[in-house]
């Protein structure tokens, strides 16, 4: 089946522009997350999506980071007045939430954002 | 705080010898354990975890972890490594008490024929 998809693949933009990241999971996944990895560096956890709720946006580094799922799907990651400090591969992951909820996450092939 | 630490950014090894990546971890309640693999142009895949019952967990292309309390590591092991091993691992960590994960800086493993 479908893995999870991203888009773009890549995205270049100048300093101050918003970006608009998309992520659509697997079908049925109801848990969503949001992850950065900046070059040489591990994954920063950004936002954690169960259904439509985000109970967690502890990661989010700053007020121009700003996420939303709806229908318990494709879910958007907007970047407002980018700067260069944001260059990085955000990537998405998805996981069926079960009651125990420690499943393993599918990963996305990751969004490259580079900000001139 | 929860925290992950994979103290090699990169390890060797011969082909066909055991092969170990180590990882540490801290968290206030009882840890949820992760490793994933990320081979070049791909994107992470899960390999194996740790939730709760056996120490020694099995995964994914032969991999296996030891998971040890009193020294809070993680380490994944391989009887013989492949080349077609090499690739950047992550290992990461959930707090029971919460939703968020957290990933270790990863380790370059580099299998050498």
């Amino acid at each position: 089946g479908a893995g999870v998809s991203q888009s773009p693949s890549n995205k270049v933009t100048e300093k101050g522009k918003d970006v608009e990241l998309r992520c659509d999971p697997i079908s049925g996944h109801t848990a969503l997350y949001w992850y950065r990895q900046r070059l040489g560096q591990g994954l920063e956890f950004l936002i954690y999506f169960q259904g439509n709720s985000a109970p967690d946006k502890s990661g989010l580094p700053s007020d121009r980071f700003s996420a939303e799922r709806t229908g318990e799907s494709v879910s958007t990651l907007t970047i407002q007045r980018t700067q260069q400090e944001d260059s990085a591969v955000y990537l998405c992951a998805s996981s069926y939430a079960g009651t125990a909820h420690y499943n393993e996450q599918f990963f996305g092939p990751g969004t490259r954002l580079t900000v001139l | 705080a929860q925290s992950v630490a994979q103290p090699e950014d990169q390890v060797n090894v011969a082909e066909g010898n055991p092969l170990t990546v180590k990882c540490t971890y801290s968290v206030s309640g009882n840890p949820y354990l992760f490793w994933y693999v990320q081979y070049p142009n791909r994107g992470l895949q899960f390999l194996l975890k740790y939730i709760t019952g056996d120490n020694l967990v099995k995964g994914s292309y032969g991999f296996e972890a030891e998971f040890n309390k009193s020294q809070t590591s993680f380490h994944l092991k391989k009887p013989s490594a492949l080349v077609s091993d090499s690739a950047l691992y992550f290992c990461a960590v959930r707090d029971s008490g919460t939703y968020k994960y957290i990933f270790g800086t990863g380790t370059r493993l580099k299998v050498l024929a």
